[in-house]
């Protein structure tokens, strides 16, 4: 089994709607993340977080929220999606042991229309 | 200024050939430095991982970094069709919160 898996893998949405991706962890890492990957820019930052009580923002987070519901499982919403948000969307979580490696997930492609 | 560049290619070698991957960086505080594969509709995967300066081996894979010319290298001998890919190097301090990804460059190996 993957150690980082996302749910959906794919995801057609419209303006305006509120969606939700699902990430969660076998690894047993404290620390995960969300990037979005965009053509052209790479990977960007979207929010962190560091244990279940521990929640940061990172480089591009207006317009999305996070919540860490275990050790294991962080989500990402869209609050009201627009078209710029389309996006392959991945979860990542890192390892202190390696210099915070970061070990990612299959991906969420997210097309809104 | 991008705190970390990298050439998007597309970057097209023979089976076998020598591939030399590049990134350059502006933060002189970076420390750790990733070299990560990431096959079409994939995640990136992690390929190597070395802190500070000096080179790497594994396998057919070699990662080289030079701190005084902020330049970091990823070598692959003996390419085959099945190192098609996009690379991306990461790069962070030994502080900061943030990786820092570049662009990635896509590689093609024909047999």
């Amino acid at each position: 089994d993957a150690d980082v898996t996302q749910t959906p893998r794919n995801r057609i949405t419209k303006t305006g709607k509120r969606i939700m991706l699902e990430c969660s962890q076998t690894k047993g890492h404290d620390r995960m993340y969300w990037y979005r990957q965009d053509p052209g820019l790479g990977l960007r930052l979207i929010y962190y977080s560091f244990d279940v009580k521990d929640i940061n923002k990172g480089e591009i987070s207006d317009g999305y929220s996070v919540s860490r519901q275990a050790q294991a499982k962080f989500s990402l919403s869209l609050e009201s999606a627009i078209p710029n948000q389309t996006a392959l969307y991945f979860c990542a979580t890192s390892d202190l042991a390696r210099g915070e490696t970061q070990y990612f997930g299959p991906g969420t492609r997210l097309l809104v229309l | 200024q991008k705190e970390v560049e990298q050439d998007p290619g597309p970057l097209s070698v023979p089976e076998g050939a020598i591939v030399s991957l590049n990134c350059t960086y502006s933060n002189s505080a970076f420390q750790y430095f990733m070299w990560y594969r990431q096959y079409s509709r994939k995640g990136p995967e992690l390929l190597m991982y070395t802190y500070s300066s000096g080179n790497k081996e594994d396998g057919r894979f070699t990662a080289q970094v030079d701190k005084s010319s902020k330049y970091i290298s990823l070598f692959i001998r003996d390419s085959q069709p099945s190192d098609s890919a996009t690379y991306l190097c990461a790069m962070r301090t030994n502080t900061g919160n943030q990786f820092y990804f570049g662009t990635g460059t896509s590689l093609t190996v024909i047999p």
